[in-house]
């Protein structure tokens, strides 16, 4: 199994720009959240959904847009870069809490993102 | 809010020594759960173990053990027996059994550098 795979790796944009990072996970998993890790710090979280057509607001969520259509797969979009939104991107997949468990969850490889 | 407080920024062991990894908490709630995750310098999360707020053992995954004491709000890592694939940063993070979207709360870290 892929897991949670998280496009591209690697962008630059100029400020201003817009752009959209794409998170797909093959595990059928409910929830889905968006991280990002600045330089030196743990992860915050941005926007997390419930399934799909349910989405809400994390710690940090100006500035970036999410939906989620379908089960597998759950977008960000970044509406106008900005420098201070230069970071590591993770998107994390898991299973519902109300499933038992532990229920950890999976992550993607990251996307660096850099504004400038 | 829940806080996570992880007070070493940076540590060394040495190679086939034990080591533990600090981490306080801050909640309210009675029902959540502590994990603890490895990033490598290759930039992924793994995750390593798992802790119920109602476990009354200890969790242990191999090499790894995690150190509950409810009542101080601390859920210290111990790594047995390192190895030089240890070295990377180590982040506890905490999740609101009672949250819709497994939602995680990170603390900012601790990097492990062990020592041959």
């Amino acid at each position: 199994n892929a897991g949670v795979t998280q496009t591209p790796k690697f962008q630059v944009l100029k400020t201003g720009q817009s752009m959209t990072l794409q998170c797909a996970q093959d595990m059928n998993h409910e929830y889905m959240s968006w991280y990002r890790q600045d330089p030196g710090m743990g992860l915050r979280l941005i926007h997390y959904s419930v399934g799909a057509g349910i989405t809400d607001q994390g710690e940090v969520p100006n500035g970036y847009n999410v939906s989620r259509s379908t089960t597998e797969d759950f977008p960000l979009r970044l509406l106008s870069a900005a420098p201070s939104q230069t970071s590591v991107y993770f998107c994390a997949s898991s299973y519902s809490i109300a499933t038992g468990g532990v229920t950890e969850a999976f992550f993607g490889q990251g996307t660096r993102l850099t504004v400038v | 809010a829940q806080k996570i407080t992880q007070t070493q920024p940076g540590m060394f062991v040495q190679e086939k020594e034990a080591v533990t990894l600090d981490c306080t908490y801050d909640t309210s709630d009675q029902s959540y759960g502590l994990f603890w995750y490895k990033q490598p310098s290759s930039g992924e999360m793994i995750f390593l173990i798992y802790q119920g707020s109602y476990d009354e053992q200890n969790a242990t995954e191999g090499r790894y053990s995690l150190n509950f004491q409810k009542a101080r709000k601390s859920a210290n890592l111990v790594i047995s027996a390192s190895q030089l694939g240890d070295s990377a940063m180590y982040f506890c993070a905490m999740r609101r059994d009672n949250n819709a979207g497994n939602m995680l709360t990170f603390g900012g870290g601790t990097r492990l550098m062990v020592k041959p």
